[in-house]
């Protein structure tokens, strides 16, 4: 059974940087089974995604928040991590990491998600 | 990439059945089967209900179904119940390793 688990400050003051850490437990991260995605949700409001890596370190981000948004992944740790600069109110939100099917069975599926950590900016 | 449209609420009684939309465009629901649905309860992690546009997980009630026309995917929650009173969000592929979520439906079971 794997999980998800998100860490990082709850706290962030405005123009700094976020920095989350995803620890993925029960397996290998390095399997060609899934991608490992952050996602967002303001309070009140809807789920945004922010983006992905893969094991091999391939990365991709929402056009929205490429510029301010790193994603990396550390296979010796089995953790994979967001940071995002130069932040904003407008970037308080519970952020989640998420695993996302990769192969042909549930394609392209959120199928297994983190508790979810709330990450203020003031 | 544009959030996809989902209606803000819908609500019905025990019993009755309820469609949510999720409208795109011809760049994402229409061109790729990638939509997926999830259900929210306050507080709650998102639990995928519906992948590939119509495919159920196993565990989840065969109460749920959905289905892709054109732009516009498709939520149906049939014998509602207490318990799906919750947010619905809808997921698609964007292309270019892109993907969106719709604004979320608050299901009321009145």
């Amino acid at each position: 059974q794997m999980y998800l688990q998100e860490s990082g400050p709850g706290l962030v003051k405005p123009s700094e940087a976020l920095s989350l850490t995803c620890t993925v437990s029960g397996d290998s991260i390095t399997t060609n089974s899934y991608y490992w995605d952050w996602i967002r949700q303001p309070p009140g409001k809807g789920l945004e995604w922010i983006g992905t890596v893969y094991y091999t370190g391939t990365t991709y981000s929402s056009p929205s928040l490429q510029s301010r948004v790193t994603i990396s992944i550390d296979t010796s740790t089995n953790q994979f991590s967001l940071k995002m600069i130069s932040v904003t109110a407008t970037d308080t939100a519970v952020y989640y990491c998420a695993r996302r099917s990769a192969a042909s069975l549930r394609q392209g599926a959120f199928d297994l998600w983190g508790q979810g950590t709330m990450v203020t900016v003031s | 990439q544009s959030a996809l449209t989902q209606p803000a609420s819908v609500s019905a009684s025990p019993g009755q059945s309820i469609t949510i939309s999720c409208a795109g465009s011809s760049s994402d629901i229409g061109t790729y089967k990638l939509v997926s649905w999830y259900q929210q309860h306050p507080g709650k992690v998102p639990k995928l209900i519906i992948y590939e546009a119509s495919r159920r997980p196993s565990e989840v009630s065969t109460r749920f179904s959905a289905s892709k026309s054109g732009n516009t995917a498709s939520l149906t929650i049939s014998g509602l119940q207490a318990d799906d009173e919750a947010d619905y969000y809808c997921s698609s592929y964007v292309g270019s390793s892109n993907w969106v979520f719709g604004g979320g439906t608050k299901l009321t079971v009145l």
